[in-house]
């Protein structure tokens, strides 16, 4: 089945300790995104990607650092710079060729630092 | 700078009733979408809109797209326990989607 996937689904981590978060999907899409949410809030992004080797920052890539060596991958490290990380991770992507550019999401992983 | 206000950002109705949730945005947009969030879950795509007037119905929800106005409505008809979630809309901007904050749904047997 066509789809992404994010692992673990639930994290729990130290203070201090960076902690990466997997991102794959096998849509063969372009666009890969990340995102942030926390409770009762919208997203926030925090990197995105459209194409192998290249990323931008998005509104709160603080604190965060990605990669994207293969178009099917796009990991995501939370570093210990990241001031309140305890929050829902989201990952998604995006056919950039058709025309919508509609944005399909993986199932997420809850990340709590303790 | 692309804004997305959703309103109401909560609401509470009984089942059977009709609402109309409201996405206005700041900048033109050439697409549209309506998102649903489960609690604890991820989101799920149920709209995207493309063009002004663009109208889309799956069951309960219809989604409608009015780009003059920067106004976009979800309606819900009839409304039933199982829509009860929060709705998302987003736009995008250069190459990134932006989201409004979104309105949760109870749905009150």
């Amino acid at each position: 089945d066509g789809g992404i996937t994010q692992s673990p689904k639930y994290l729990f981590r130290k203070e201090g300790q960076n902690v990466t978060l997997s991102c794959e999907q096998n849509l063969n899409h372009d666009a890969m995104y990340w995102y942030r949410q926390d409770p009762g809030q919208g997203l926030r992004l925090i990197y995105y990607s459209q194409i192998v080797n290249d990323f931008q920052k998005g509104d709160i890539a603080e604190g965060y650092s990605v990669s994207r060596e293969k178009k099917e991958s796009f990991p995501l490290t939370v570093t210990s710079a990241q001031k309140n990380p305890t929050a829902f991770y989201l990952c998604a992507s995006s056919n950039r060729a058709g025309p919508s550019y509609e944005q399909y999401f993986g199932p997420g992983t809850r990340l709590t630092v303790t | 700078e692309l804004k997305v206000e959703q309103n109401p950002l909560f609401l509470s109705m009984q089942e059977g009733k009709n609402y109309t949730i409201y996405c206005n945005y700041s900048t033109t947009s050439d697409r549209l979408y309506w998102y649903r969030q489960d609690p604890g879950k991820s989101l799920e795509s149920l709209f995207v809109l493309l063009s002004n007037g663009a109208v889309k119905q799956e069951g309960r929800l219809m989604a409608s797209l009015d780009t003059k106005a920067r106004l976009s409505t979800l309606h819900i008809t009839a409304a039933v326990h199982d829509l009860s979630a929060t709705y998302f809309c987003a736009l995008n901007r250069d190459d990134k989607i932006i989201f409004g904050k979104g309105t949760r749904l109870h749905i009150l047997p």
